[in-house]
């Protein structure tokens, strides 16, 4: 199957800092990639959808100035939490597909943030 | 963004015995996705149905559509300790770019 790199795996940042996410499809061209939140024991609840060279639609209540997203190439898409807080300590993932509709979702390994 | 309903939320099987989740929408659903997160780990592709009435297997595994398109199901027979793991369904909106996760069943089996 493809492959989808995400990095870093874990980050430990101080609160009022910013961390940025890198999400890579390494063999296939991306032309939606999906970011979500995972919290412990619970599902993966969608944050944004970026499609290469557009902006990303962002789902209700999900902060756009707080969680910046972009998708500036077929094979990489960042998310940026600004100004971290504890609050936003969670499991971050995301998840690519080739095509917009009808196909399969693959997933980076996640990145766990710790803001202290 | 809307939710997919699951159920069971927790499963604990005897190895050997079988397993279902079920996965329930209030909406017709263009087609339903299947995927299995281990513990630790990421959600990996499981399979798709996208046609009404539609059953699939792969191995031990049956996967099936409802014929209204608003449900779905996914049965383990025999379960083996590496089907441990959270099985999810997710849908996308008609024609819609998005990808949503239903709420998850977590599976333990005991040796």
């Amino acid at each position: 199957g493809a492959v989808v790199s995400q990095h870093p795996s874990w980050v430990i940042c101080k609160s009022g800092t910013s961390v940025k996410i890198e999400c890579r499809s390494l063999d296939f061209q991306a032309t939606t990639m999906f970011w979500y939140r995972q919290f412990p024991k619970q599902s993966l609840m969608l944050m944004a959808t970026s499609n290469e060279g557009s902006k990303a639609t962002y789902e209700q209540g999900v902060e756009k100035d707080k969680f910046l997203i972009n998708h500036a190439s077929l094979t990489l898409s960042t998310l940026t939490v600004t100004s971290a807080h504890p609050e936003d300590s969670s499991f971050y993932i995301c998840s690519a597909r080739v095509r917009r509709t009808n196909t399969e979702a693959f997933f980076g390994q996640g990145t766990r943030l710790t803001v202290v | 963004g809307q939710q997919v309903m699951q159920i069971p939320q927790y499963q604990h099987v005897q190895e050997g015995e079988d397993f279902t989740t079920y996965c329930n929408s209030s909406t017709t659903l263009s087609n339903i996705q299947w995927y299995k997160q281990r513990p630790g780990g990421h959600p990996v592709f499981l399979i798709q149905l996208v046609k009404s009435g539609e059953v699939k297997k792969q191995k031990r595994l049956t996967f099936q559509f409802g014929e209204a398109k608003k449900n779905s199901s996914l049965h383990i027979t025999a379960t083996q300790t590496t089907d441990v793991g959270t099985y999810f369904c997710a849908e996308s909106q008609t024609g819609a770019n998005n990808l949503f996760f239903g709420t998850g069943t977590r599976l333990t089996v005991i040796p």
